[in-house]
């Protein structure tokens, strides 16, 4: 089944213990990125990818790091997570050629404390 | 990209058409209108895009207006589960960026 899989679903952690969120695709594409999603700021882009080793910044790309090694997997990094990090985001991946615009992942409700 | 206007709210009776408004009056030429939707806390779900003609899938229609500078998407038969955000963007296409920006949306509530 094509999708993008996000891991953990759910998360809680401590301000400034580094962690990772893992996003992979199945679908061959060329795009991935990741959004946050704040009650009363919508959905907002951090990163996002148009190929392997290709990264460009969203909107609030303060306090992550992504990468893009190889074509599938696309990790958003908090270094020093903060409390204002607490959010839920979602990883996109897209094969912009078709017209498609992204498929989403289920989402990583995170919580630092 | 092209900002877009929504209404916040709408309602919509079950098995009715629900149409859903969205100003974008500062598109240009090589912009293609996008539309999602968001069910709850669940990843936004691609529905339709069209960049002059009027377009239509399984899901949904979209019609462009002539001048390109409004369009609305239209579920012909709205049930319970199409009760969801839907988000019209506006964005150049097809794939010379990933950048892909949502605004606040239309919420979305069908009544039995």
């Amino acid at each position: 089944e094509a999708q993008v899989t996000q891991n953990p679903r759910y998360l809680i952690t401590v301000t400034g213990k580094k962690l990772t969120v893992t996003c992979s695709q199945n679908m061959n594409h060329e795009y991935m990125s990741w959004y946050r999603q704040d009650p009363g700021l919508g959905l907002r882009q951090i990163y996002y990818s148009m190929n392997v080793e290709v990264t460009d910044k969203g909107d609030v790309p303060e306090g992550y790091k992504v990468s893009r090694k190889e074509k599938r997997n696309f990790p958003l990094i908090l270094e020093s997570p903060s409390p204002n990090q607490t959010s839920l985001y979602f990883c996109a991946s897209s094969n912009w050629a078709a017209g498609y615009g992204y498929t989403f992942g289920s989402g990583t409700r995170l919580t630092v404390v | 990209d092209a900002k877009t206007t929504q209404p916040p709210s709408m309602d919509c009776a079950e098995g009715r058409a629900a149409n859903l408004p969205c100003n974008h009056s500062t598109i240009s030429g090589n912009e293609y209108v996008y539309w999602y939707r968001q069910i709850h806390s669940q990843g936004p779900q691609y529905i339709i895009h069209g960049l002059k003609n009027n377009e239509t899938n399984e899901m949904a229609s979209l019609i462009i207006t002539e001048d390109r500078k409004s369009s609305t998407l239209i579920l012909p038969h709205a049930t319970l589960r199409d009760t969801a955000v839907y988000y019209c963007i506006v964005r150049v296409g097809l794939g010379n960026t990933g950048k892909l920006i949502f605004g606040q949306g239309t919420t979305l509530q069908v009544k039995p």
